[in-house]
């Protein structure tokens, strides 16, 4: 079956970028997608691309696929510290009803 | 629109006792999910319905059992808590992608 990994921790300072990456095994994967999640709350999308696009952008959002390597990343720019949250990456194999979700990357942001 | 909604918030139990999780969407998905998620473990999948009317195992079904009562609303229970199930629960319907409710956490003493 799938199966996606993603980094544990990420820190950065305020007003850098974030680059959280993903990896995943299912060449057959036909969505992908990044959520956010806050303490105490659920899983909020963020964001999905199609595994026929390259890069998708949305405000400070930059989300890249490298297909080849089963690779995805999402890009923060400008990190504030309200970004700081835990980012869970997911893959939606074709056919499939039940996406894989990664362990998910804890963003740190300091002042 | 509600969204995905989950009753309750939070639920103290004794080893043994029996509750139902409640979750209902407002968004004509037809797949809907029960995760929990431990500390260290991610999110895990419990069981899930991709259509009303039928439900499946997921990763850890074990000490729980599910009703699709219809399209909106898909419920979780512990028929005999045990400590193990303390844990955050989730529901989630996807249409194109997944819409999570807010959580209930759960303790069994």
């Amino acid at each position: 079956g799938e199966d996606v990994e993603q980094s544990l921790f990420l820190s950065v300072r305020e007003g850098d970028s974030s680059v959280i990456n993903c990896t995943y095994t299912d060449s057959s994967s036909t969505y992908l997608y990044w959520y956010k999640q806050e303490p105490g709350a659920g899983l909020q999308l963020l964001t999905y691309i199609f595994s026929n696009m390259d890069m998708k952008q949305d405000q400070r959002l930059t989300v890249l696929l490298n297909k080849k390597d089963k690779h995805l990343s999402l890009r923060i720019a400008d990190t504030q510290t309200g970004d700081s949250a835990i980012y869970f990456c997911a893959a939606l194999s074709g056919g499939s009803y039940i996406p894989t979700f990664g362990r998910g990357t804890s963003l740190i942001v300091h002042p | 629109n509600a969204g995905v909604t989950q009753t309750p918030k939070f639920q103290v139990l004794k080893t043994g006792q029996s509750m139902t999780l409640q979750c209902a969407q407002d968004m004509n998905h037809n797949s809907m999910y029960w995760y929990r998620q431990d500390p260290g473990m991610g999110l895990r999948l419990i069981y899930y319905s991709a259509s009303e009317g039928t439900t499946d195992k997921g990763e850890v079904p074990n000490g729980y059992n599910v009703s699709r009562l219809n399209k909106r609303e898909f419920s979780l229970r512990l028929e005999s808590a045990a400590p193990s199930q303390t844990s955050v629960y989730f529901c989630a319907s996807s249409g194109l992608a997944g819409s999570f409710g807010p959580g209930t956490r759960l303790t069994v003493t």
